[in-house]
C-alpha cells in the first residue's frame, strides 16, 4: 500500500528556510509524480508545485517561484521540499501527496502524507 | 490560473439526507475535475477523479458529474462519517482548487 511519511513540525523565525521531507514507501518511487501543497489554519488547498522523481524535474506554482525547491533522493525514496524567507503567512500545514497516475497528464494528488506544521514566528 | 467556486461554502444536513455540493470553474476543463474530503486534522482525501470517476474504496453513495464549467457531488444518503469538507480541483492546467463546502450536522 502505498505510504508517505512526512517529518515533523518545525518552528521558524521570518526569513529563515525550512526543509520537509517525504518518506514514499509501497511503490515505485521513479514512476509517479510528487506533488506538494500547504492548507493555512482554518484555510483551503494551495498547490506548490510537483517533482519528477525519476529526472528530477519539476514545475512550481508561479506564486512560490524563486522561494521553493523540490528535490529528491531516489535512493532512499524520499522527496524534500524547501521553502526559503519565510513570512508569517507561510504558516500552515505542509503536505506531499503521490499523484494518481503514471504521467504528468491531469495533476491529481491521490495518495497524501500525513501532512507537517511549519510555524513561522518571531 | 483557473479559479475555482463552490457552493453552498456550508450546508447543515441531517443523516439520510441527500446533499449536493456544487464547482463552478472560471473556463472549461472538459472532465479534469477532482473531489477530495477532508475531515478536521486529516489529510485530504480523493473520492472522484475525471468528474465521475468513483476512487476504490470510496461508498457508492457518493456520486460526481458534470463537464465543461460545472460539476456536482451527490451524497445519496448522508451517513454520519461524511460530515467533513469538500473540495473541488481541476487537473485541465495547473492545479487550483475550490474554497471548500464544510458539511455539518443539522
Amino acid at each position: 500500500q502505498v505510504q508517505l511519511v512526512q517529518s515533523g513540525a518545525e518552528v521558524k523565525k521570518p526569513g529563515a528556510s525550512v526543509k520537509v521531507s517525504c518518506k514514499a514507501s509501497g511503490y515505485t518511487f521513479s514512476v509517479f509524480y510528487l506533488h506538494w501543497l500547504r492548507q493555512a489554519p482554518g484555510q483551503g488547498l494551495e498547490w506548490m508545485g510537483w517533482i519528477n522523481p525519476h529526472s528530477g524535474s519539476t514545475d512550481y506554482a508561479q506564486k512560490f517561484k524563486g522561494r521553493v525547491t523540490m528535490t529528491r533522493d531516489t535512493s532512499i525514496t524520499t522527496a524534500y521540499m524547501e521553502l526559503s524567507r519565510l513570512k508569517s503567512d507561510d504558516t500552515a500545514v505542509y503536505y506531499c501527496a503521490r499523484d494518481l497516475r503514471d504521467s504528468s497528464i491531469s495533476p491529481t494528488p491521490a495518495s497524501w502524507g500525513q501532512g507537517t506544521l511549519v510555524t513561522v514566528s518571531s | 490560473d483557473i479559479q475555482m467556486t463552490q457552493s453552498p461554502s456550508s450546508l447543515s444536513a441531517s443523516v439520510g439526507d441527500r446533499v449536493t455540493i456544487t464547482c463552478r470553474a472560471s473556463q472549461s476543463i472538459s472532465n479534469s475535475l477532482n473531489w477530495y474530503q477532508q475531515k478536521p486534522g486529516e489529510a485530504p482525501k480523493l473520492l472522484i477523479n475525471t468528474a465521475s470517476s468513483l476512487q476504490s474504496g470510496v461508498p457508492s453513495r457518493f456520486s460526481g458529474s458534470g463537464s465543461g464549467t460545472d460539476f456536482t457531488l451527490t451524497i445519496s444518503s448522508l451517513q454520519p462519517e461524511d460530515f467533513a469538507t469538500y473540495y473541488c480541483q481541476q487537473s485541465y492546467s495547473t492545479p487550483t482548487f475550490g474554497p471548500g463546502t464544510k458539511v455539518d450536522i443539522k
